[in-house]
Protein backbone atom coordinates (compact mmCIF):
# COMPACT_ATOMS: atom_id res chain seq x y z
CA UNK A 1 0.00 0.00 0.00
CA UNK A 2 1.13 3.73 -0.60
CA UNK A 3 2.92 5.42 2.10
CA UNK A 4 4.12 8.46 2.29
CA UNK A 5 6.30 9.63 5.88
CA UNK A 6 7.35 12.93 6.33
CA UNK A 7 10.02 13.98 8.79
CA UNK A 8 12.07 17.15 9.68
CA UNK A 9 9.88 19.17 11.15
CA UNK A 10 10.29 21.33 14.37
CA UNK A 11 10.45 24.91 15.80
CA UNK A 12 12.90 27.01 13.97
CA UNK A 13 13.73 30.80 14.38
CA UNK A 14 11.98 33.55 11.99
CA UNK A 15 14.73 34.16 8.83
CA UNK A 16 16.09 30.36 9.58
CA UNK A 17 15.88 27.42 6.90
CA UNK A 18 14.56 24.31 7.44
CA UNK A 19 14.74 21.17 5.49
CA UNK A 20 11.67 18.56 4.67
CA UNK A 21 11.91 14.92 3.65
CA UNK A 22 9.35 12.57 2.88
CA UNK A 23 9.81 8.75 2.09
CA UNK A 24 7.28 7.27 -0.30
CA UNK A 25 6.87 3.67 -0.75
CA UNK A 26 4.58 0.97 -2.01
CA UNK A 27 3.78 2.49 -5.65
CA UNK A 28 6.39 3.28 -8.41
CA UNK A 29 7.88 6.67 -7.16
CA UNK A 30 9.37 7.79 -10.32
CA UNK A 31 6.44 7.74 -12.00
CA UNK A 32 3.97 10.27 -9.88
CA UNK A 33 3.65 14.16 -9.03
CA UNK A 34 4.70 15.17 -5.86
CA UNK A 35 3.19 17.55 -3.82
CA UNK A 36 3.65 19.61 -0.67
CA UNK A 37 0.26 20.97 0.72
CA UNK A 38 0.90 22.80 4.30
CA UNK A 39 -2.03 23.53 6.72
CA UNK A 40 -2.10 26.07 9.19
CA UNK A 41 -3.30 25.54 12.75
CA UNK A 42 -6.87 25.24 12.79
CA UNK A 43 -6.97 26.90 9.18
CA UNK A 44 -7.52 25.30 5.71
CA UNK A 45 -6.04 23.40 3.24
CA UNK A 46 -2.96 25.38 1.24
CA UNK A 47 -1.39 23.60 -2.08
CA UNK A 48 2.56 24.64 -1.70
CA UNK A 49 4.32 23.01 -4.50
CA UNK A 50 4.39 20.53 -7.26
CA UNK A 51 7.37 18.79 -8.66
CA UNK A 52 6.44 16.46 -12.20
CA UNK A 53 7.29 12.57 -11.99
CA UNK A 54 10.78 13.39 -13.71
CA UNK A 55 11.54 16.45 -11.72
CA UNK A 56 11.72 18.12 -15.32
CA UNK A 57 8.60 21.01 -14.21
CA UNK A 58 8.28 22.78 -10.68
CA UNK A 59 5.41 24.97 -9.90
CA UNK A 60 4.79 26.97 -6.37
CA UNK A 61 2.13 28.74 -4.46
CA UNK A 62 3.37 32.59 -4.68
CA UNK A 63 4.03 33.18 -1.23
CA UNK A 64 6.60 31.06 -1.43
CA UNK A 65 7.76 31.72 -4.72
CA UNK A 66 11.70 32.37 -4.14
CA UNK A 67 12.27 31.07 -0.60
CA UNK A 68 10.98 27.67 -1.01
CA UNK A 69 12.41 24.66 -3.37
CA UNK A 70 10.76 21.33 -4.08
CA UNK A 71 12.74 18.45 -5.54
CA UNK A 72 13.28 14.93 -5.31
CA UNK A 73 15.11 11.62 -5.69
CA UNK A 74 13.82 9.19 -7.97
CA UNK A 75 16.48 6.93 -7.00
CA UNK A 76 15.42 6.78 -3.33
CA UNK A 77 12.06 7.06 -3.77
CA UNK A 78 12.83 10.67 -1.59
CA UNK A 79 10.50 13.92 -1.75
CA UNK A 80 12.21 17.41 -0.52
CA UNK A 81 11.14 20.85 0.46
CA UNK A 82 14.13 23.01 1.18
CA UNK A 83 12.60 26.22 3.19
CA UNK A 84 14.38 29.35 3.46
CA UNK A 85 13.88 32.72 5.00
CA UNK A 86 11.01 31.55 7.16
CA UNK A 87 8.08 33.85 8.87
CA UNK A 88 5.10 32.54 11.56
CA UNK A 89 2.74 32.26 8.24
CA UNK A 90 5.21 29.54 7.34
CA UNK A 91 4.13 28.10 10.71
CA UNK A 92 1.80 24.55 9.55
CA UNK A 93 1.74 21.33 9.19
CA UNK A 94 3.44 20.17 6.06
CA UNK A 95 1.76 17.27 4.32
CA UNK A 96 3.56 15.10 1.12
CA UNK A 97 0.71 14.04 -1.16
CA UNK A 98 0.57 12.02 -4.25
CA UNK A 99 -0.44 13.19 -7.19
CA UNK A 100 -2.38 10.05 -9.13
CA UNK A 101 -0.50 11.79 -12.88
CA UNK A 102 2.70 12.18 -13.81
CA UNK A 103 2.18 15.77 -12.83
CA UNK A 104 -0.23 18.09 -11.06
CA UNK A 105 -4.03 16.97 -11.45
CA UNK A 106 -5.34 15.38 -8.20
CA UNK A 107 -3.43 14.15 -5.03
CA UNK A 108 -4.70 10.22 -4.29
CA UNK A 109 -2.84 9.88 -1.36
CA UNK A 110 -1.47 11.66 1.39
CA UNK A 111 1.33 11.58 4.23
CA UNK A 112 0.34 12.08 8.11
CA UNK A 113 2.63 15.85 8.07
CA UNK A 114 5.37 17.50 9.81
CA UNK A 115 4.57 20.03 12.36
CA UNK A 116 6.89 23.26 11.06
CA UNK A 117 6.78 25.91 13.70
CA UNK A 118 8.36 28.80 13.07
CA UNK A 119 8.92 31.23 16.24
CA UNK A 120 11.61 32.96 18.21
CA UNK B 1 -3.85 31.94 -7.17
CA UNK B 2 -7.46 32.82 -5.34
CA UNK B 3 -8.97 29.47 -3.17
CA UNK B 4 -12.08 28.22 -4.43
CA UNK B 5 -15.14 29.17 -2.58
CA UNK B 6 -17.13 26.88 -0.08
CA UNK B 7 -19.64 27.87 2.56
CA UNK B 8 -17.87 27.44 6.18
CA UNK B 9 -20.32 25.53 7.20
CA UNK B 10 -23.56 22.93 6.38
CA UNK B 11 -25.66 20.79 8.70
CA UNK B 12 -28.02 18.00 8.37
CA UNK B 13 -29.44 14.98 10.43
CA UNK B 14 -28.95 11.90 10.18
CA UNK B 15 -30.47 10.29 6.45
CA UNK B 16 -30.45 13.67 5.06
CA UNK B 17 -28.89 14.72 2.00
CA UNK B 18 -26.52 17.56 1.78
CA UNK B 19 -24.70 19.80 -0.60
CA UNK B 20 -21.74 21.99 -0.57
CA UNK B 21 -20.48 24.06 -3.41
CA UNK B 22 -17.25 24.73 -4.38
CA UNK B 23 -16.90 27.55 -6.67
CA UNK B 24 -14.06 29.02 -8.96
CA UNK B 25 -13.19 30.64 -12.11
CA UNK B 26 -12.99 29.84 -15.83
CA UNK B 27 -9.09 29.50 -14.82
CA UNK B 28 -9.63 26.26 -12.56
CA UNK B 29 -13.09 24.62 -11.78
CA UNK B 30 -14.34 25.99 -15.40
CA UNK B 31 -12.28 24.69 -17.64
CA UNK B 32 -10.97 21.23 -16.43
CA UNK B 33 -12.26 18.15 -15.34
CA UNK B 34 -9.97 17.69 -12.31
CA UNK B 35 -12.03 18.68 -9.33
CA UNK B 36 -11.81 16.53 -6.12
CA UNK B 37 -13.08 16.35 -2.77
CA UNK B 38 -11.24 15.54 0.73
CA UNK B 39 -12.44 14.86 3.99
CA UNK B 40 -10.43 15.68 6.63
CA UNK B 41 -11.36 14.16 10.45
CA UNK B 42 -10.05 16.30 13.01
CA UNK B 43 -6.19 15.34 13.97
CA UNK B 44 -6.30 13.27 11.01
CA UNK B 45 -4.62 13.36 7.00
CA UNK B 46 -7.11 13.91 4.55
CA UNK B 47 -8.94 11.79 2.30
CA UNK B 48 -9.97 11.78 -1.01
CA UNK B 49 -13.45 11.35 -1.52
CA UNK B 50 -14.25 12.27 -5.01
CA UNK B 51 -11.89 12.83 -7.98
CA UNK B 52 -12.06 13.84 -11.47
CA UNK B 53 -15.62 15.92 -10.48
CA UNK B 54 -17.97 12.53 -10.30
CA UNK B 55 -15.62 9.68 -9.68
CA UNK B 56 -15.45 7.60 -6.45
CA UNK B 57 -11.88 5.69 -5.45
CA UNK B 58 -12.31 2.64 -4.69
CA UNK B 59 -13.80 1.96 -0.74
CA UNK B 60 -15.63 5.11 -0.55
CA UNK B 61 -19.20 4.94 -0.02
CA UNK B 62 -21.50 5.62 -3.36
CA UNK B 63 -23.21 7.83 -0.82
CA UNK B 64 -20.67 10.40 -1.72
CA UNK B 65 -21.15 11.40 -5.09
CA UNK B 66 -19.67 14.84 -7.46
CA UNK B 67 -20.85 17.01 -10.10
CA UNK B 68 -19.85 20.37 -11.54
CA UNK B 69 -21.82 22.93 -13.64
CA UNK B 70 -19.79 26.18 -15.20
CA UNK B 71 -17.47 27.19 -12.50
CA UNK B 72 -19.16 25.22 -9.26
CA UNK B 73 -18.23 21.96 -8.22
CA UNK B 74 -20.67 20.39 -5.66
CA UNK B 75 -20.06 16.99 -2.82
CA UNK B 76 -23.38 15.57 -2.43
CA UNK B 77 -23.83 13.06 0.83
CA UNK B 78 -26.94 11.64 0.98
CA UNK B 79 -28.28 9.35 3.64
CA UNK B 80 -26.22 11.56 6.15
CA UNK B 81 -24.45 9.18 9.02
CA UNK B 82 -22.64 10.80 12.13
CA UNK B 83 -19.16 9.71 10.90
CA UNK B 84 -19.33 12.09 8.50
CA UNK B 85 -18.92 15.11 10.39
CA UNK B 86 -15.50 16.35 9.21
CA UNK B 87 -14.19 19.06 7.36
CA UNK B 88 -14.48 18.43 3.29
CA UNK B 89 -12.50 20.30 0.92
CA UNK B 90 -12.55 20.79 -2.97
CA UNK B 91 -9.66 21.51 -4.85
CA UNK B 92 -9.01 21.99 -8.44
CA UNK B 93 -6.24 22.07 -11.61
CA UNK B 94 -5.58 25.45 -12.21
CA UNK B 95 -4.21 26.72 -15.96
CA UNK B 96 -0.62 28.04 -14.29
CA UNK B 97 -0.09 23.89 -13.56
CA UNK B 98 -1.15 24.16 -10.22
CA UNK B 99 -3.56 23.25 -7.87
CA UNK B 100 -5.92 25.40 -5.78
CA UNK B 101 -8.06 23.95 -2.39
CA UNK B 102 -11.32 25.58 -1.62
CA UNK B 103 -11.81 27.25 2.17
CA UNK B 104 -13.46 23.99 3.37
CA UNK B 105 -16.40 23.37 4.74
CA UNK B 106 -17.30 21.94 8.11
CA UNK B 107 -19.72 19.72 8.11
CA UNK B 108 -22.02 18.85 11.67
CA UNK B 109 -24.20 16.18 11.86
CA UNK B 110 -27.07 17.15 14.35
Amino acid sequence: QVQLVESGGGVVQPGRSLSLSCAASGFTFSRQGMHWVRQAPGKGLEWVAVIWYDGSKKYYVDSVKGRFTISRDNSKNTLSLQMNGLTAEDTAVYYCARDSSYGAARIDHWGQGTLVTVSS
Amino acid sequence: QSALTQPASASGSPGQSITISCTGTSSDVGSYNYVSWYQQHPGEAPKLMIYDVSKRPSGVSNRFSGSKSGNTASLTISGLQAEDEADYYCSSYTSSSTLVFGGGTKLTVL
